[in-house]
Order: structure tokens, then sequence, then C-alpha cells
């Protein structure tokens, strides 16, 4: 069965502190990618990657950067902390073969930031 | 570039009432589109999807939705609505030209009346 675990349901930290987002896909896809979500904005896409190694700008990349060392592991880091970062992130992964486009969701992570 | 609208933010209907949810896609090409879903404190689930051929989807859970290039549309629609379909629900759209990225509209909140 298709699982996508991100390792914290919930997360607190201050502001001005670096928080790491991690998340794994046991499917072999190639893609992954991570969302924020905010009421009435829908899912907004911050960054993606196509393999390892590589990462592309989503729209919403500022504040963000992202690491990809192994297949199956995408982490999303917050260099420093604001407040504005509060919000629900999810991580989703999708495959390359068949032009199959659908993707494949975490439970998300709700990161407040004080 | 792609863009969703979902033009309800909240719907309310009866347990037992049809539900239909309303999306609208703008895109040059021939999109790909989907229906997730949401429940409280989950990640999000693929209700169904459509790439090509019959205009007329079915899904999960009793769901389906209706592909209207004229219009612009991909409505989703449920006949009888079970309490538990209270969720929030997401209209999102992809394109080959877009790299297998998704674009999320801004979600329907739905509520259901005993």
């Amino acid at each position: 069965d298709v699982k996508v675990t991100q390792s914290s349901r919930y997360l607190v930290k201050r502001t001005g502190e670096k928080v790491f987002l991690e998340c794994v896909q046991d499917m072999d896809h190639e893609n992954m990618f991570w969302y924020r979500q905010d009421p009435g904005l829908g899912l907004r896409l911050i960054y993606f990657s196509y393999d390892v190694k590589m990462k592309e700008k989503g729209d919403i990349p500022e504040g963000y950067s992202v690491s990809r060392e192994k297949k199956e592991r995408f982490s999303l880091i917050l260099e420093s902390a604001s407040t504005n970062q509060t919000s629900m992130y999810l991580c989703a992964s999708s495959s390359l073969s068949g032009s199959n486009y659908e993707q494949y969701f975490g439970p998300g992570t709700r990161l407040t930031v004080t | 570039a792609q863009s969703v609208t979902q033009p309800d933010i909240h719907i309310t209907v009866s347990e037992g009432a049809s539900l239909e949810l309303r999306c609208n896609y703008s895109y040059g090409a021939t999109p790909y589109l989907f229906w997730y879903v949401q429940s409280p404190g989950q990640g999000l689930q693929l209700l169904l999807k459509y790439f090509s051929g019959d205009t007329l989807v079915q899904g999960i859970k009793g769901f389906e939705a209706e592909f209207k290039r004229s219009q612009s549309s991909f409505n989703l629609r449920k006949p009888s609505v079970h309490w538990s379909d209270a969720a929030e629900y997401f209209c999102a759209v992809g394109a080959r030209a877009a790299g297998n990225k998704l674009t999320f509209g801004g979600g329907t909140r739905v509520l259901v009346k005993p």
C-alpha cells in the first residue's frame, strides 16, 4: 500500500529557530513535493524535486529551502522561522511512469511559530 | 499559467441530499483534472481523476465528476450525502507541460446536517 509519512504531526517552534520537516515515501517515486496549506488559499507549492539532489522552486519558495539526498526522503528547511510561516505543511510524491500525475499525500505537519 | 477556482468556500447540505461542488480551471491545452478530499486531521485522498476519454468520471465513495471543456469546468457530484462526507474538497489541474506539478483550488468545506 502506498505510504507517505511525515516526521511530526504537530510542531511548535520559536521565531528565528531553524526547522526541519522530514518526508519519506516508500513507493520508489521520482517526484516529491512540499506544499503549505492555509484557509481559503488551498495548497500552494513551495518546492519540488524530480530526482535525488535536484530541486526546483514552486510558487512560494521564499524563506524555505529543501534537500533530497536519497530518493525516498525530501526535507523542507526553514532557515529562520517566522510567525508568517505558521501553517499546515503537506508532502506528496508521484511517479513519472505511465504519465500518472496522481500525487500521494502524507498526513501533514501543523507548524506553529511563536 | 494554469489556475483553479472553487467558487464556494462553504457548503452545508442535509444528510441524504445531493451535493455538487463547482470547479473552474484555466489552462490552454487539455488539462489533467483531479478531485481530492481531506477529512479532519488527515492528508489528501484522491477521489477521482480525468485524463482523457469519457467526460463523466466515476470515483470512490460514490462520487462522480463531469469534464465540460466548453465551460472549463470539472464539477463534483454525489447523489446522496452521508455524514462521513463532511470534509474539505480540493480540485486540482495538472498538465504534461507543467512537469507533473498540480495547481490546487482554494477548497470547499462541506458540512453535513443530520
